[in-house]
């Protein structure tokens, strides 16, 4: 079964500081990855995907990841961070018709 | 495009009480999704539909839970008899077509409370 792993319950980061949430995946044949964030009360909104293609994949709100084979590794970034930028993120992987979400990562952004 | 729409978005209820949680999806979408997110468990997928049939209902934790989809605009969740443990945010999702194939679009949730 396809699966993500987030190693990091929490990041702490300064604003103005780059920023790196981590994900690595375990799959059978190409991986279709995903991120996530939602902020407090709300439903998840879609970031960013990797199907195929460059492995730097440019998403929404500035964020960025790099899909990495070789260390089966899809990190999320962003060049700097932004107190708004505090929130739970979720990467994710498609298993056949479905998506399997990782454990989540609390994303928290000091002024 | 009102995205998908999911109420009620907070229900309180006593244990033994019916709760049916619902949902609208974002019309165009022919999948359909429904999660269960708690702190211990996290994002949890209870059972997903295509094309209104359910495809794989692995994920509902027990025979209380029960799902429907009678046309492509409407679904339900449903738990029968309720109990403590099933406090839970319940997250409906439909899948993006076309440019956006394989993403999800999530609604706001039902955040359920039962006493």
């Amino acid at each position: 079964a396809q699966s993500v792993a987030q190693p990091e319950d929490q990041v702490n980061v300064a604003e103005g500081n780059p920023l790196t949430v981590k994900c690595t995946y375990s799959v059978s044949g190409n991986p279709y990855l995903f991120w996530y964030v939602q902020y407090p009360n709300r439903g998840l909104q879609f970031l960013l995907k990797y199907i195929t293609g460059d492995n730097l994949v440019k998403g929404s709100y500035g964020f960025e990841a790099e899909f990495n084979k070789s260390q089966t590794s899809f990190h999320l970034k962003k060049p700097s961070a932004l107190v708004s930028d505090s929130a739970l993120y979720f990467c994710a992987v498609r298993d056949t018709d479905k998506l399997i979400f990782g454990t989540g990562t609390r994303l928290q952004v000091f002024p | 495009d009102a995205g998908v729409i999911q109420s009620p978005r907070h229900e309180v209820t006593e244990m033994g009480q019916e709760v049916t949680l619902r949902c609208k999806p974002i019309s165009g979408h022919n999948s359909l999704f429904w999660y269960r997110q708690t702190m211990m468990r996290g994002l949890e997928l209870l059972i997903y539909f295509n094309n209104n049939v359910p495809i794989d209902d692995s994920g509902m934790p027990e025979d209380r839970f029960s799902a429907k989809m009678p046309n492509a605009s409407f679904s339900t969740l449903k738990i029968q008899p309720s109990e403590p443990r099933d406090s839970a945010v319940y997250f409906c999702a439909s899948r993006g077509t076309g440019r956006r194939a394989g993403e999800l679009f999530f609604g706001e949730g039902s955040r359920l409370t039962v006493l």
